[in-house]
């Protein structure tokens, strides 16, 4: 399977605990993105990667929350001292273009006790 | 900043019926609008985009879109709906102008009744 790839799938971890997602893109897609989303709701841009650059990144991305791209290919989200209030699935979505449509992965489901 | 507004929560139709989900949009400059699907336990998959050109998109599945310049609509269309269409849908708004910063619906949950 060449999509994107995202893990853990599950994550269920204690408040106050740091927890960290992976997201494997389609190879050839040079820009990565991380949404949020939450029962009931659309998915919630997080931040945007073209190649190992951070360029953009919401205001819902709390200093709590860090991203790397370090080698333009393979993306790191990372959350420290976790909160009840961000249990929600991560999405991680890549493109190979501005117009063109993103490529999601199956979500890495959080669940802060 | 862009926005998308799905305003029915729910959708029912029977099966070989035409089926329409609703879509409006805000948007500062020339929209870029996506249609997904996202099926339990599955990721969100693409459906259609509309860019520019014919205002009626076609999609996989054989689903269509239509884009509405004076109606800011983007509704998403079928014309003969199969239960396996039962899904969550959401469209998604991104500023032409170059903004990476794509806004989603809600989502509208379709549900076909054999």
């Amino acid at each position: 399977d060449t999509g994107v790839s995202q893990d853990p799938r599950h994550k269920i971890t204690k408040r106050g605990q740091n927890v960290t997602f992976r997201c494997d893109p389609i190879s050839e897609h040079n820009r990565l993105y991380w949404y949020r989303q939450t029962l009931g709701q659309g998915p919630e841009f997080l931040t945007y990667f073209q190649n190992e650059a951070q360029l953009e990144k919401s205001r819902l991305l709390s200093d709590r929350f860090s991203a790397e791209r370090p080698k333009g290919s393979f993306s790191t989200l990372e959350i420290q001292r976790t909160e009840q209030g961000d249990s929600a699935m991560y999405l991680c979505a890549s493109s190979s273009g501005l117009v063109n449509e993103q490529f999601f992965g199956p979500g890495t489901r959080l669940t802060v006790l | 900043a862009q926005s998308v507004a799905q305003p029915e929560d729910q959708v029912n139709v029977a099966e070989g019926n035409p089926l329409t989900v609703k879509c409006t949009y805000s948007v500062s400059g020339n929209p870029y609008l996506f249609w997904y699907v996202q099926y339990p336990n599955r990721g969100l998959q693409f459906l259609l985009k509309y860019i520019t050109g014919d205002n009626l998109v076609k999609g996989s599945y054989g689903f269509e879109a239509e884009f509405n310049k004076s109606q800011t609509s983007f509704h998403l269309k079928k014309p003969s709906a199969l239960v396996s269409d039962s899904a969550l849908y959401f469209c998604a708004v991104r500023d032409g102008r170059g903004n990476n910063d794509m806004r989603f619906g809600a989502g509208t949950r379709l549900t076909v009744k054999p």
